[in-house]
């Protein structure tokens, strides 16, 4: 079964400094997707990053950016000079082909501190 | 990436009653996803929705429970019968595109009183 694990339930940043959240997944497939959404209060689901598994350079987008080990099987997201606005829980998300349903992680919640 | 208007985004409800939530999207989508958030957890499929065809459920969901409709490529309808109050959730619409990913509603939530 495919399956998706965020082993942080809370994470807290100070204003300006550097976070990274954990993600592991379990699969025996070779072609997958990996996501980052973040989530706020409002509850709207908002893409963060995403990463191709047959891809091996790192996505960046910002000041996001991922550390994809796929032997490992990991999926870390790193948020760079962190901001209020990126406090919000973060989900890391799995899908094996396109059409294919999306498997969440448990969520990590970040709190950003000023 | 496509835009998702869906309704209602929130309402109370009496159990024992059915709620009726709806996706339009902006442009034509093959599938449609319908998720369920339960009070602080993550977000797990209920069912995938085919134009044309009867909706796909996950083990745990039930057409009965959970009636979807797709009636053309850019809306859905997702409804909640018989409600009690372990259905009160989040519920949110998906749709993937090739080039974006995954865009999700703006989610309904549904209190059962």
């Amino acid at each position: 079964a495919q399956t998706v694990t965020q082993s942080q339930p809370e994470m807290s940043v100070q204003e300006a400094e550097t976070v990274t959240l954990s993600c592991t997944y379990d699969t025996s497939e070779s072609d997958y997707y990996l996501f980052w959404y973040k989530q706020p209060p409002s509850r709207q689901m908002i893409l963060v990053i995403r990463q191709e598994a047959y891809k091996q350079q790192n996505a960046t987008e910002n000041r996001f950016s991922v550390n994809f080990q796929k032997a490992a099987k990991s999926f870390s997201l790193k948020i760079s000079d962190s901001q209020l606005g990126d406090a919000a829980m973060y989900f890391c998300a799995y899908r094996v082909g396109y059409g294919n349903k999306l498997v969440f992680g448990a969520g990590t919640i970040l709190r950003v501190k000023s | 990436s496509a835009v998702i208007s869906q309704k209602p985004s929130r309402d109370i409800c009496q159990r024992g009653t059915s709620l009726t939530i709806q996706c339009q999207v902006d442009s034509q989508v093959t599938m449609m996803f319908w998720y369920r958030q339960q009070p602080g957890q993550s977000l797990t499929l209920i069912a995938t929705a085919n134009q044309g065809s009867e909706a796909t459920y996950e083990s745990g969901f039930v057409i009965d429970k959970f009636p979807i409709s797709r009636p053309n490529l850019t809306f859905s309808t997702l409804t909640v019968s018989n409600m009690s109050p372990e259905d009160s959730s989040i519920y949110l619409c998906s749709v993937e595109s090739r080039s974006y990913g995954y865009t999700f509603g703006s989610g309904t939530r549904l209190t059962v009183v």
